[in-house]
């Protein structure tokens, strides 16, 4: 697509439920990030998927959070059992190569439009 | 640790005056430097980018950053401001080493008539 699109973009839910955040990067992008911007706060990185590279889960708050990706296209962030402090802008964003090799000068995130998770 | 500091969490100016944006960054290596806006409402949008050369990078939106090595500094600047540049900005450092983007916490720019 043209951009990278999110949805849902707006998500309430109730205390213990679970959440499910879809992610579509632009065509072509291999590096794929998740961040989180709680209210007032500045983005927080969850989750880095390169290609078919095992992904960088070390900023996953806790085991409630997971998220997947099939190769270079959809990626999914799922929140069980969600809490009242997950409650914050979802923001997903692709590059087309995420290691900058030799392309560095073309690096360059594009970011979606985010969801915002309330928690109620 | 790799981390990029916004010393200033707010910032007011008047329409008109000029800005200055702090950023430093901690790395071992000069990473690539970012500086991103995001508007009310609206998504994050690239302002400008240093990867290496010149080190006076001009954005859009009449912005420019400069980058010095000695002081691990990128800090954004814009000479009149104007109301519609009222919003969050964010630097942001990446190194193909590590292929992470680290962020810093953002620094929210109001701007008074």
């Amino acid at each position: 697509g043209a951009g990278v699109s999110q949805s849902p973009s707006n998500k309430v839910t109730e205390k213990g439920k679970d959440v499910e955040l879809r992610c579509d990067p632009i065509s072509g992008h291999t590096a794929l990030y998740w961040y989180r911007q709680r209210l007032g706060q500045g983005l927080e990185f969850l989750i880095y998927f390169q290609g078919n590279s095992a992904p960088d889960k070390s900023g996953l708050p806790s085991d409630r959070f997971s998220a997947e990706r099939t190769g270079e296209s959809v990626s999914t962030l799922t929140i069980q059992r969600t809490q009242q402090e997950d409650s914050a802008v979802y923001l997903c964003a692709s590059s087309r190569y995420g290691t900058g090799r030799g392309r560095a000068t073309n690096e360059k995130l594009f970011f979606g439009s985010g969801t915002q998770l309330s928690v109620l | 640790a790799q981390s990029v500091t916004q010393p200033d969490i707010h910032i007011t100016v008047s329409e008109g005056a000029s800005l200055e944006l702090r950023c430093n960054y901690s790395y071992g290596a000069t990473p690539y430097l970012f500086w991103y806006v995001q508007s009310p409402g609206q998504g994050l949008q690239l302002l400008l980018k240093y990867f290496s050369g010149d080190t006076l990078v001009q954005g859009i939106k009449g912005f420019e950053a400069e980058f010095k090595r000695s002081q691990s500094s990128f800090n954004l600047r814009k000479p009149s401001v104007h109301w519609s540049d009222a919003a969050e900005y964010f630097c942001i450092a990446f190194t193909s080493g590590t292929y992470k983007y680290i962020f810093g916490t953002g620094t929210r720019l109001k701007v008074l008539a």
